[in-house]
C-alpha cells in the first residue's frame, strides 16, 4: 500500500544548485501534480500531468520543469534554485478524469540558502 | 478575489463542542467539492466529499449551497484528534480545459481538554 512516495524528504540546497525530486504512484493514476505549500499560500500548483508523456503548466511554473517519461513517475526539477523556492513540495495523483480525489504523497520540505 | 476562501482560525474549542467551518467559492461552473485535512507537517488527506444534498459521516457533515458558493463542515462533540488544518478543496477549469483541484489555505482547529 505504498501510494504516492516522494523523494527525497528533505533538502538543502545552495542558490544555483539543482536538484530533481521523484515522485512514484503505484496506483495506476493517469493524473500527476506537483504543488508547493508556503505558509498562508495554500496549496498552489506548479505543473501537472494528465498522462505518461504529457505536462502542462500550473499556476507557478517559474523555475521549475517536469517530465513523465512513465505514467507511475512523474519528476520535478529545480535547474537553479532560488531562495524563494524554499517549501514544502507536495507530489498528488488522482485517477482519470480531473477534478477528483488527489491522493498526496508526504511532501519534501526544502530549503534554498 | 482568491478563488477559495476560508478563515484562517484557529479555532480554539473545547473537547466535546460543536464547531463549523465555512469555504466560499468563485468559480460557479465548479462540480466537484472535498473537504481534506492536514496535521501538521503531514500531507493533506480527504477528509469526505461534498454532495449536493449535504452528507454526514459519523461526527462529521458537509453542506453545499450552490447559490450562494459556499460549503460548510460541521464537527459535532470535537475530539482532541481533530485538532488539524481544515482544507477547503473545488475543482476549477485550467486554460486547457483540465479540471485542477483549487484548495483553500485552510482553518486551523485546536481542540483543547
Amino acid at each position: 500500500n505504498a501510494g504516492v512516495t516522494q523523494t527525497p524528504k528533505f533538502r538543502v540546497l545552495k542558490t544555483g544548485q539543482s536538484m530533481t525530486l521523484l515522485c512514484a504512484q503505484d496506483m495506476n493514476h493517469e493524473y500527476m501534480y506537483w504543488y508547493r505549500q508556503d505558509p498562508g499560500m495554500g496549496l498552489r500548483l506548479i505543473h501537472y500531468s494528465v498522462g505518461e508523456g504529457t505536462t502542462a503548466k500550473g499556476e507557478v511554473p517559474d523555475g521549475y520543469n517536469v517530465s513523465r517519461l512513465k505514467k507511475q513517475n512523474f519528476l520535478l526539477g529545480l535547474e537553479s534554485a532560488a531562495p524563494s523556492q524554499t517549501s514544502v513540495y507536495f507530489c498528488a495523483s488522482s485517477p482519470l478524469r480531473g477534478g477528483t480525489e488527489a491522493f498526496f504523497g508526504q511532501g519534501t520540505r526544502l530549503t534554498v540558502v | 478575489r482568491k478563488e477559495v476562501e476560508q478563515d484562517p482560525g484557529p479555532f480554539n474549542v473545547p473537547e466535546g463542542a460543536t464547531v463549523a467551518f465555512n469555504c466560499t467559492y468563485s468559480n460557479s461552473a465548479s462540480q466537484s467539492f472535498f473537504w481534506y485535512r492536514q496535521d501538521c507537517r503531514k500531507e493533506p488527506k480527504l477528509l469526505m466529499s461534498v454532495y449536493s444534498s449535504g452528507n454526514e459521516d459519523g461526527r462529521f457533515t458537509a453542506q453545499l449551497n450552490r447559490a450562494s458558493q459556499y460549503i460548510s463542515l460541521l464537527i459535532r462533540d470535537s475530539k482532541l484528534s481533530d485538532s488539524a488544518t481544515y482544507l477547503c478543496v473545488v475543482n476549477g477549469n485550467t486554460n486547457t480545459g483540465f479540471q485542477k483541484l483549487v484548495f483553500g489555505t485552510g482553518t486551523r482547529l485546536l481542540v483543547s481538554p
